[in-house]
């Protein structure tokens, strides 16, 4: 079984300024990671994703993220955010072989960002 | 159509009364997933839909619960005598079932109020 870990519910961030939305996964398994994006009253939209090869990853919108396989991380980065980028984005894992294609989210992160 | 639809997009229910929700995943999307969104809780799994192989039901809360997926197509989810506490976003989502790398494309919800 695979689980996530969102370190931080609320970023608050002022606009311009870099973020980064952590994500920590437990697995006994090899996975594929995911990030999610989530506007208000919207379904979920995917970012990026990692599934082999470089552990810099680059997703719409100017987001990346970095799979560090030792950490069991992947975290999101922008180096300088919008108003439009507030929403709530979540890591997501699936395991990379066998047949099941359920993936396994964090409980999110609310991305905030002030004028 | 060019999107995962789902409806109603919000149904107010009164406790014990039963509910049918409606998911039309993407043509060719062999297959479809159900989560619950909860204030705070992130996606929890409900149920997979997996091309004609049996489904995967192991996310579902109780026996009041249930899934069907007809012809390999649109999919309704059914909670049978509500409780306050199934309030919640009902979010659906379909993949390709090949190329395990795909992450799902996601509907908009339904928002689920039982009163």
């Amino acid at each position: 079984a695979q689980s996530v870990t969102q370190l931080d519910s609320q970023v608050p961030v002022f606009e311009e300024a870099p973020v980064e939305l952590r994500c920590n996964y437990s697995s006994s398994v090899s996975v594929y990671l995911f990030w999610y994006v989530q506007y208000p009253n919207q379904g979920l939209q995917l970012l990026l994703k990692y599934l082999s090869g470089s552990t810099l990853v680059k997703g719409i919108n100017g987001f990346e993220a970095e799979f560090n396989k030792s950490q069991t991380s992947f975290h999101l980065r922008k180096p300088s955010v919008h108003i439009s980028d507030t929403a709530e984005y979540f890591c997501a894992v699936r395991p990379s072989g066998g047949s099941n294609y359920k993936l396994t989210f964090g409980k999110g992160t609310l991305l905030t960002v002030n004028p | 159509g060019a999107g995962v639809s789902q409806s109603p997009s919000n149904k107010v229910t009164e406790k014990g009364k039963d509910v049918e929700l409606r998911c039309d995943p993407i043509s060719g999307h062999t297959a479809l997933y159900w989560y619950r969104q909860s204030l705070g809780q992130g996606l929890e799994f409900l149920i997979y839909f997996q091309g004609n192989s049996a489904p995967d039901k192991s996310g579902l809360p109780s026996d009041r619960f249930s899934a069907e997926r007809t012809g390999g197509s649109v999919s309704t989810l059914t909670i049978q005598r509500t409780q306050q506490e199934d309030s919640a976003v009902y979010l659906c989502a379909s993949s390709v079932l090949q190329g395990a790398g795909y992450g799902y494309t996601f509907g908009s919800g339904t928002r689920l109020t039982v009163v």
